[in-house]
């Protein structure tokens, strides 16, 4: 039973545009979600992160948006560089901290220069 | 922030022998985790390294296959045991360092049982 959906494996966006990667949830219990970058041979990396409490969360040119309704969030890269090229997972927990993960299956971007 | 160290970063074991991974951390942590990411799936969490005590285990995991220690704050380890190819996988150590932060990973160690 996957909790934590990231229904597609990969994408493809011309530098300069906005990359948009998707992920859906299933348990309502979840109140804290994160993103997490992760480059070859190497730990995952945070990201960004939004509380239920909010429906968007912004930081240089990450965004991420929450409808808690559709148990879905979505992560926004505008503009896309190249260095942006990584594999993208969703996380969420019950609370921010110490609680522990539950990831979706990532995302591959490719920034196309 | 932590800086985490994982030993072996990568390792060709041969089925049904064990291998130990470690994790060192720069600065005493609270929580510690361990983290499977089989090829090509997500992250699942094995167990919570506890301080002194046993860890604790999700379900579909064991302490006889997956035994943990925790000496101290800084450290960890995870032994995979009685290896087989399905145990083929990328091992993680996570931190947490508060309520209020993220937590962080090392580098993983690329496990493959032949």
């Amino acid at each position: 039973d996957q909790q934590v959906k990231q229904n597609s494996p990969s994408l493809s966006v011309q530098e300069g545009r906005i990359s948009i990667l998707n992920c859906d949830y299933t348990n309502s219990m979840f109140d804290y979600f994160l993103w997490y970058k992760k480059y070859p041979a190497e730990g995952p990396t945070f990201l960004i992160s939004i509380s239920s409490i909010k429906d968007k969360n912004e930081d240089g040119r990450f965004t991420v948006f929450l409808n808690k309704s559709a148990k879905h969030l979505s992560l926004h890269i505008v503009p896309s560089q190249p260095g942006d090229s990584a594999v993208y997972f969703c996380a969420a927990s019950a609370k921010r901290g110490n609680e522990k993960l539950t990831f979706g299956t990532g995302t591959r971007l490719t920034i196309i220069p | 922030s932590a800086v985490i160290s994982q030993k072996p970063s990568r390792d060709i074991c041969q089925r049904g022998t064990s291998l130990t991974i470690q994790c060192q951390v720069d600065s005493q942590v609270t929580m510690m985790f361990w983290y499977r990411q089989q090829p090509g799936q997500s992250l699942t969490l094995i167990a919570t390294a506890n301080q002194g005590s046993e860890a604790t285990y999700e379900s579909g995991f064991v302490i006889d296959k997956f035994p943990i220690s925790r000496p101290n704050l800084t450290f960890s380890t995870l032994t995979v045991s009685n290896m087989s190819p399905e145990d083929s996988s990328i091992y993680l150590c996570s931190v947490g360092l508060g309520p209020d932060t993220e937590a962080f990973f090392g580098q993983g160690t690329r496990l493959t049982v032949v």
